[in-house]
């Protein structure tokens, strides 16, 4: 079946513009998580989502960051007034239920801010 | 959350046994172990989970002593397709959901 998938694959933009980001988990699953993956370093979790509502955000670094999923589904992470800093690889994942112990990763969204 | 440790890199060859060991002094006893694998250019992959003794699956094995402080997983006969990095990461079921805090991970390099 469909795995998780995000787009863009590659997002290059300018230092200071907006980006939104998309992920489209595997379909029924209630749960939904954004990491943030730089060069040579493991996953960093920023939120996550059980149905509609961000049931923990404090990954999020800053107040540039946000994300929504308004029905439950698709998810957006949105980054405002972009910074070098912000370049890395965006991975989302989605499992079955919270509780689940597997989540299922996207191929990631790769930043780059020039 | 409990640490944890593991190499940062092995080196194996094709047709060995390969054994990662990651120690977590400080788990807690909800904590679950679980292991999962990363390609490059892809998001990890979960491979195995458990809690204690031995846990066997179609990919790996899980060795968690008694004492829980440490585990080891194992990959049985390797493939130039096994080179990745493999996490180790404690897992708490805290808020209603698990909370995956991922370390450096050990880079595993398979050569023919």
């Amino acid at each position: 079946g469909a795995g998780v998938s995000q787009t863009p694959s590659n997002k290059v933009t300018e230092k200071g513009k907006y980006v939104e980001l998309r992920c489209d988990p595997i379909s029924g699953h209630t749960a939904l998580y954004w990491y943030r993956q730089s060069l040579g370093q493991g996953p960093e979790f920023l939120i996550y989502f059980q149905g509609t509502g961000a049931a923990d955000d404090s990954g999020l670094p800053n107040d540039r960051f946000f994300a929504v999923r308004p029905e439950g589904s698709v998810s957006t992470l949105k980054i405002q007034r972009t910074e070098r800093g912000d370049s890395a690889v965006y991975l989302c994942a989605s499992s079955l239920q919270a509780s689940g112990y597997e989540q299922y990763f996207g191929p990631g969204t790769r930043l780059t801010v020039t | 959350l409990a640490k944890t440790t593991q190499p940062i890199s092995m080196d194996s060859y094709e047709g060995q046994e390969v054994n990662i060991t990651c120690s977590h002094n400080n788990i807690a006893t909800n904590d679950y172990i679980t292991w999962y694998q990363q390609f490059p250019s892809q998001g990890p992959r979960f491979i195995i989970q458990g809690y204690k003794t031995k846990v066997t699956n179609e990919v790996a094995s899980l060795f968690i002593p008694a004492d829980r402080k440490s585990s080891t997983l194992s990959l049985p006969r390797v493939s130039l397709s096994d080179t990745a990095v493999y996490y180790c990461l404690v897992v708490l079921l805290s808020g209603g959901y698990n909370k995956l805090i991922f370390g450096a991970g050990t880079r595993l390099a398979v050569h023919p």
